[in-house]
Protein backbone atom coordinates (compact mmCIF):
# COMPACT_ATOMS: atom_id res chain seq x y z
CA UNK A 1 0.00 0.00 0.00
CA UNK A 2 1.51 3.24 -1.34
CA UNK A 3 0.65 5.96 1.06
CA UNK A 4 1.91 8.96 -0.43
CA UNK A 5 0.97 9.80 -4.15
CA UNK A 6 3.37 12.04 -6.25
CA UNK A 7 2.64 14.03 -9.17
CA UNK A 8 3.58 14.22 -12.09
CA UNK A 9 5.62 11.11 -11.97
CA UNK A 10 7.55 12.98 -14.69
CA UNK A 11 8.51 16.47 -15.52
CA UNK A 12 10.45 18.14 -18.33
CA UNK A 13 10.91 21.76 -18.52
CA UNK A 14 13.17 24.15 -20.16
CA UNK A 15 15.37 26.18 -17.76
CA UNK A 16 13.87 29.10 -16.20
CA UNK A 17 10.75 28.01 -16.11
CA UNK A 18 8.74 27.59 -12.92
CA UNK A 19 7.08 24.60 -11.97
CA UNK A 20 5.10 22.81 -9.28
CA UNK A 21 4.98 18.81 -7.10
CA UNK A 22 2.54 17.64 -5.48
CA UNK A 23 2.16 15.24 -2.64
CA UNK A 24 -0.88 13.63 -1.18
CA UNK A 25 -1.95 11.26 1.45
CA UNK A 26 -5.14 10.08 3.15
CA UNK A 27 -3.62 10.03 6.21
CA UNK A 28 -1.73 12.91 8.80
CA UNK A 29 1.62 12.47 9.44
CA UNK A 30 3.39 14.27 12.17
CA UNK A 31 5.86 15.90 9.71
CA UNK A 32 6.57 15.77 6.18
CA UNK A 33 10.21 15.77 4.90
CA UNK A 34 11.29 16.04 1.02
CA UNK A 35 14.36 14.50 -0.35
CA UNK A 36 16.10 15.19 -3.83
CA UNK A 37 18.09 11.75 -5.64
CA UNK A 38 20.85 11.87 -8.15
CA UNK A 39 21.55 9.04 -10.48
CA UNK A 40 23.65 6.60 -8.52
CA UNK A 41 23.23 8.30 -5.41
CA UNK A 42 20.98 7.86 -1.95
CA UNK A 43 18.69 10.21 -1.52
CA UNK A 44 19.23 13.30 0.32
CA UNK A 45 17.35 15.50 2.98
CA UNK A 46 15.81 19.02 1.99
CA UNK A 47 13.61 20.19 4.09
CA UNK A 48 10.88 18.79 7.04
CA UNK A 49 8.22 20.98 7.47
CA UNK A 50 6.02 19.98 10.77
CA UNK A 51 3.10 22.45 11.27
CA UNK A 52 0.02 22.39 9.47
CA UNK A 53 -0.03 25.46 7.15
CA UNK A 54 3.87 26.09 7.39
CA UNK A 55 6.01 27.56 3.94
CA UNK A 56 9.79 26.78 3.85
CA UNK A 57 12.05 28.39 1.41
CA UNK A 58 14.75 27.32 0.20
CA UNK A 59 16.32 29.74 -1.66
CA UNK A 60 14.39 28.82 -5.00
CA UNK A 61 12.53 25.83 -3.81
CA UNK A 62 9.39 26.62 -1.80
CA UNK A 63 7.38 23.61 0.45
CA UNK A 64 4.11 23.64 1.77
CA UNK A 65 2.58 21.71 4.61
CA UNK A 66 -1.21 21.46 3.96
CA UNK A 67 -3.12 22.61 6.92
CA UNK A 68 -4.45 18.92 7.64
CA UNK A 69 -0.90 17.96 7.63
CA UNK A 70 -1.61 15.32 4.94
CA UNK A 71 -0.14 17.03 1.98
CA UNK A 72 2.44 18.95 0.69
CA UNK A 73 3.78 20.84 -2.35
CA UNK A 74 7.34 21.68 -3.64
CA UNK A 75 7.56 24.86 -6.22
CA UNK A 76 10.45 25.52 -8.08
CA UNK A 77 11.25 29.32 -9.66
CA UNK A 78 13.27 29.87 -12.11
CA UNK A 79 13.80 26.01 -12.51
CA UNK A 80 18.12 25.41 -13.63
CA UNK A 81 19.64 22.23 -14.76
CA UNK A 82 21.14 21.29 -11.02
CA UNK A 83 17.97 21.21 -10.01
CA UNK A 84 17.32 17.70 -11.85
CA UNK A 85 16.72 14.58 -10.03
CA UNK A 86 14.17 12.30 -8.26
CA UNK A 87 12.20 14.28 -5.92
CA UNK A 88 10.78 12.05 -3.13
CA UNK A 89 8.67 13.19 0.17
CA UNK A 90 8.47 11.25 3.13
CA UNK A 91 5.80 11.37 5.91
CA UNK A 92 6.74 10.42 9.25
CA UNK A 93 4.21 9.11 11.52
CA UNK A 94 3.90 9.53 15.45
CA UNK A 95 6.57 6.64 15.49
CA UNK A 96 9.33 7.72 13.32
CA UNK A 97 8.54 5.72 10.84
CA UNK A 98 8.94 6.86 7.05
CA UNK A 99 6.58 6.55 4.56
CA UNK A 100 7.66 7.74 1.14
CA UNK A 101 5.52 9.14 -2.10
CA UNK A 102 5.85 7.14 -5.18
CA UNK A 103 8.42 10.06 -6.78
CA UNK A 104 8.80 13.03 -9.61
CA UNK A 105 11.79 12.84 -11.78
CA UNK A 106 12.74 16.10 -12.94
CA UNK A 107 14.77 17.01 -16.18
CA UNK A 108 15.30 20.46 -16.52
CA UNK A 109 16.31 21.37 -20.11
CA UNK A 110 19.13 24.20 -20.49
CA UNK B 1 32.69 10.54 8.44
CA UNK B 2 31.20 8.04 6.64
CA UNK B 3 27.77 7.69 7.30
CA UNK B 4 26.05 4.77 6.09
CA UNK B 5 28.11 2.13 3.68
CA UNK B 6 26.77 0.08 1.75
CA UNK B 7 28.44 -3.14 -0.40
CA UNK B 8 28.50 -4.17 -2.66
CA UNK B 9 27.50 -1.76 -5.13
CA UNK B 10 26.21 -3.58 -8.13
CA UNK B 11 25.42 -7.66 -8.11
CA UNK B 12 24.71 -9.83 -10.56
CA UNK B 13 22.45 -13.05 -9.34
CA UNK B 14 21.46 -15.56 -11.01
CA UNK B 15 17.75 -17.70 -9.74
CA UNK B 16 18.10 -19.18 -6.91
CA UNK B 17 21.42 -17.72 -5.16
CA UNK B 18 21.62 -16.39 -1.79
CA UNK B 19 23.39 -14.07 -0.94
CA UNK B 20 23.69 -10.69 1.48
CA UNK B 21 23.51 -7.20 1.18
CA UNK B 22 26.13 -5.09 3.74
CA UNK B 23 24.93 -1.91 5.30
CA UNK B 24 27.25 -0.47 8.13
CA UNK B 25 26.44 2.94 9.93
CA UNK B 26 28.89 5.26 12.16
CA UNK B 27 26.74 7.43 13.71
CA UNK B 28 25.33 5.66 16.49
CA UNK B 29 21.57 5.75 15.37
CA UNK B 30 19.27 3.09 16.72
CA UNK B 31 17.03 2.87 13.41
CA UNK B 32 17.90 1.28 10.15
CA UNK B 33 16.08 0.09 7.30
CA UNK B 34 15.94 -1.89 3.80
CA UNK B 35 14.16 0.15 1.03
CA UNK B 36 13.77 -1.32 -2.60
CA UNK B 37 13.11 1.09 -5.78
CA UNK B 38 11.56 0.66 -8.57
CA UNK B 39 10.66 2.93 -11.41
CA UNK B 40 7.30 4.39 -10.87
CA UNK B 41 7.40 3.04 -6.98
CA UNK B 42 9.29 4.95 -4.97
CA UNK B 43 10.93 3.49 -1.62
CA UNK B 44 9.64 0.77 -0.33
CA UNK B 45 10.16 -0.47 2.97
CA UNK B 46 11.73 -4.55 3.28
CA UNK B 47 12.40 -4.62 7.19
CA UNK B 48 13.66 -2.16 9.99
CA UNK B 49 15.19 -2.35 12.99
CA UNK B 50 14.64 -0.03 16.22
CA UNK B 51 17.65 -1.25 17.81
CA UNK B 52 20.27 -4.31 18.20
CA UNK B 53 18.09 -7.34 18.73
CA UNK B 54 14.80 -5.77 17.25
CA UNK B 55 13.54 -6.10 13.59
CA UNK B 56 10.54 -5.84 11.82
CA UNK B 57 8.46 -6.77 8.68
CA UNK B 58 8.25 -3.07 6.26
CA UNK B 59 5.55 -3.48 3.36
CA UNK B 60 7.49 -5.83 1.08
CA UNK B 61 9.07 -8.45 3.23
CA UNK B 62 8.61 -11.71 1.65
CA UNK B 63 12.14 -13.37 0.43
CA UNK B 64 14.24 -11.24 2.41
CA UNK B 65 15.26 -11.89 6.12
CA UNK B 66 17.80 -9.18 8.36
CA UNK B 67 19.06 -9.47 11.75
CA UNK B 68 20.81 -6.66 13.99
CA UNK B 69 23.10 -8.03 16.47
CA UNK B 70 24.99 -4.52 16.85
CA UNK B 71 23.82 -0.79 16.39
CA UNK B 72 26.38 -0.81 13.43
CA UNK B 73 25.15 -3.25 10.93
CA UNK B 74 22.27 -4.19 9.55
CA UNK B 75 22.40 -6.48 6.76
CA UNK B 76 20.00 -8.10 4.59
CA UNK B 77 19.73 -11.48 3.41
CA UNK B 78 18.14 -13.07 -0.38
CA UNK B 79 17.06 -16.17 1.06
CA UNK B 80 16.48 -17.86 -3.00
CA UNK B 81 17.10 -14.71 -5.58
CA UNK B 82 13.95 -14.66 -8.00
CA UNK B 83 13.91 -12.12 -11.07
CA UNK B 84 11.40 -10.35 -9.42
CA UNK B 85 13.70 -8.95 -6.73
CA UNK B 86 15.58 -7.20 -9.28
CA UNK B 87 16.11 -4.00 -8.22
CA UNK B 88 18.21 -1.29 -6.18
CA UNK B 89 18.44 -1.39 -2.42
CA UNK B 90 18.92 1.31 -0.14
CA UNK B 91 19.83 0.94 3.67
CA UNK B 92 19.06 4.20 5.61
CA UNK B 93 19.69 4.75 8.91
CA UNK B 94 18.03 7.62 11.77
CA UNK B 95 18.40 8.75 15.38
CA UNK B 96 14.86 8.00 15.28
CA UNK B 97 14.34 10.92 17.88
CA UNK B 98 12.01 13.81 16.71
CA UNK B 99 11.98 15.10 13.26
CA UNK B 100 14.61 13.10 12.49
CA UNK B 101 16.11 12.78 8.99
CA UNK B 102 17.12 9.48 6.74
CA UNK B 103 20.66 9.31 5.80
CA UNK B 104 21.04 6.84 2.97
CA UNK B 105 23.81 4.94 1.60
CA UNK B 106 24.98 4.72 -1.97
CA UNK B 107 22.18 2.19 -2.89
CA UNK B 108 23.25 -1.54 -4.45
CA UNK B 109 21.94 -2.19 -7.77
CA UNK B 110 20.92 -5.96 -8.00
CA UNK B 111 20.23 -8.16 -10.98
CA UNK B 112 18.56 -11.69 -10.89
CA UNK B 113 19.05 -13.57 -14.29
Amino acid sequence: TQLLEQSPQFLSIQEGENLTVYCNSSSVFSSLQWYRQEPGEGPVLLVTVVTGGEVKKLKRLTFQFGDARKDSSLHITAAQPGDTGLYLCAGLNTGNQFYFGTGTSLTVIP
Amino acid sequence: NAGVTQTPKFQVLKTGQSMTLQCAQDMNHEYMSWYRQDPGMGLRLIHYSVGAGITDQGEVPNGYNVSRSTTEDFPLRLLSAAPSQTSVYFCASSTGQGNTEAFFGQGTRLTVV
